[in-house]
């Protein structure tokens, strides 16, 4: 079983549309959770952490559920620009584990 | 402004080749890292080290080492290139917990 596991999509939504992600992570360690946005031929950058409270920035909305392991990325009012690939990441001891992406493309 | 920073953009080398990538980070920061990307597969964790001359294997360090002989430089070494090592590197750093940084990547073909 991977350590952190990502629908790879893509998911096709149209602008304004809601979508959300969902990783899963197999450590019950794990220490910290991120949410990373990769464009293409980009390097990834960091779009956000994630909180067992919960936390939002904008449009962008990021769970973490430790009981079951599950970690959440919610966009709303999607735009063209948010077209990426977005990578859940997980902290272990240091050790920085990324699942495979999730694309997202957003049409006009 | 935070900076990683690889040596190169572009790299093309012959099988048997012996290969080094280059990273430099300018944040202080402890832990770094050497991922291979490619795609379908993501991110993929070859080596990584959380302090000078300490140095972990990820989950695919076959055919790789790597060298930390200072806290700002992060090496990693193709021992003997193979076209199976043609790939995107890319190399971050962290202070513990936090936001990793990435260098641009390197496309590596190995020919």
């Amino acid at each position: 079983r991977k350590e952190v596991e990502q629908d790879p999509g893509p998911f096709n939504v149209p602008e304004g549309a809601t979508v959300a992600f969902n990783c899963t992570y197999s450590n019950s360690a794990s220490q910290s959770f991120f949410w990373y946005r990769q464009d293409c031929r980009k390097e990834p950058k960091l779009l956000m952490s994630v909180y067992s409270s919960g936390n939002e920035d904008g449009r962008f909305t990021a769970q973490l559920n430790r009981a079951s392991q599950y970690i959440s990325l919610l966009i709303r009012d999607s735009k063209l620009s948010d077209s990426a690939t977005y990578l859940c990441v997980v902290n272990f001891y240091s050790k920085l584990v990324f699942g495979a992406g999730t694309i997202l493309r957003v049409k006009s | 402004d935070v900076k990683v920073t690889q040596s190169s953009r572009y790299l093309v080398k012959r099988t048997g080749e012996k290969v080094f990538l280059e990273c430099v980070q300018d944040m202080d920061h402890e832990n770094m890292f050497w991922y291979r990307q490619d795609p379908g597969l993501g991110l993929r964790l070859i080596y990584f080290s959380y302090d000078v001359k300490m140095k972990e294997k990820g989950d695919i360090p076959e055919g790789y080492s790597v060298s930390r002989e200072k806290k700002e430089r992060f090496s990693l070494i193709l021992e003997s290139a193979s076209t199976n090592q043609t790939s995107m590197y890319l190399c971050a750093s962290t202070a513990d917990w936090t936001e990793a940084f990435f260098g641009q990547g390197t496309r590596l073909t190995v020919v």
